[in-house]
């Protein structure tokens, strides 16, 4: 059966720390990955967006890794900071019948301690 | 300001009540989402807009009926809903629905059911 995994355990790290969160999934072929944070209460908020055929995107302080071998995303937070407590999401985008598939798994909460 | 505003923020409704959830985007985009969002599950694809037409209907119940009168509104028609239909209801666009477009969520309208 098709699977995208995210711990489902919150994560908690202390402050300056770098946090990271893992995406596994089964029986899917992306061609892109995405990230996104979700607030409580609040709407998720898209981060990055990588391609199959890249291996790591950073922005800021984010760093993305994508293994398609591995069927793995990493989600690196360096230098965390307690604002960076939330949920991340991480999204697969495959090509379906008429256009893109966006499917997202369930997200991994953070928690950064001051 | 995600540029998705979506209307209302809470809802609390009767079971044979009939009610509508309003999304509206500013961003000039094409194609346009509903999701539900129930606790510690993924988010589950309901409809998928693109230029006003439905292409994408992810076996949902005709208790929920989506209108798209033009590209910048979508509503969801609720009607004889059941208490499992409590949840966070997510609107989202994207410029077109292709590949290497990220969403841009509202902050979602909280259904309960009674």
């Amino acid at each position: 059966s098709q699977k995208i995994e995210q711990n489902s355990e919150a994560l908690n790290i202390q402050e300056g720390k770098t946090a990271t969160l893992t995406c596994n999934y089964t029986n899917y072929s992306p061609a892109y990955l995405q990230w996104y944070r979700q607030d409580p209460g609040r709407g998720p908020v898209f981060l990055l967006l990588i391609r199959e055929n890249e291996k790591e995107k950073r922005k800021e302080r984010l760093k993305v890794t994508f293994d398609t071998t591995l069927k793995q995303s990493l989600f690196h937070i360096t230098a965390s900071q307690p604002a960076d407590s939330a949920t991340y999401l991480c999204a697969l985008d495959m090509y379906n019948t008429g256009g893109f598939k966006t499917i997202f798994g369930a997200g991994t909460r953070l928690f950064v301690k001051a | 300001e995600t540029g998705v505003t979506q209307t209302p923020r809470h809802l609390v409704m009767g079971m044979t009540n009939k009610k509508s959830l309003k999304c509206e985007q500013h961003l000039g985009h094409n194609a346009m989402y509903w999701y539900k969002q129930s606790a510690k599950k993924p988010l589950e694809l309901m409809f998928v807009y693109s230029l006003e037409e439905r292409v994408e209907n992810n076996s949902v119940p005709s208790r929920f009926s989506p209108e798209c009168p033009n590209s910048s509104h979508l509503f969801l028609h609720l009607h004889t809903l059941q208490p499992e239909d409590s949840a966070l209801y997510l609107c989202a666009s994207s410029q077109e629905r292709t590949e290497n477009q990220p969403q841009h969520f509202g902050d979602g309208t909280r259904l309960s059911i009674l």
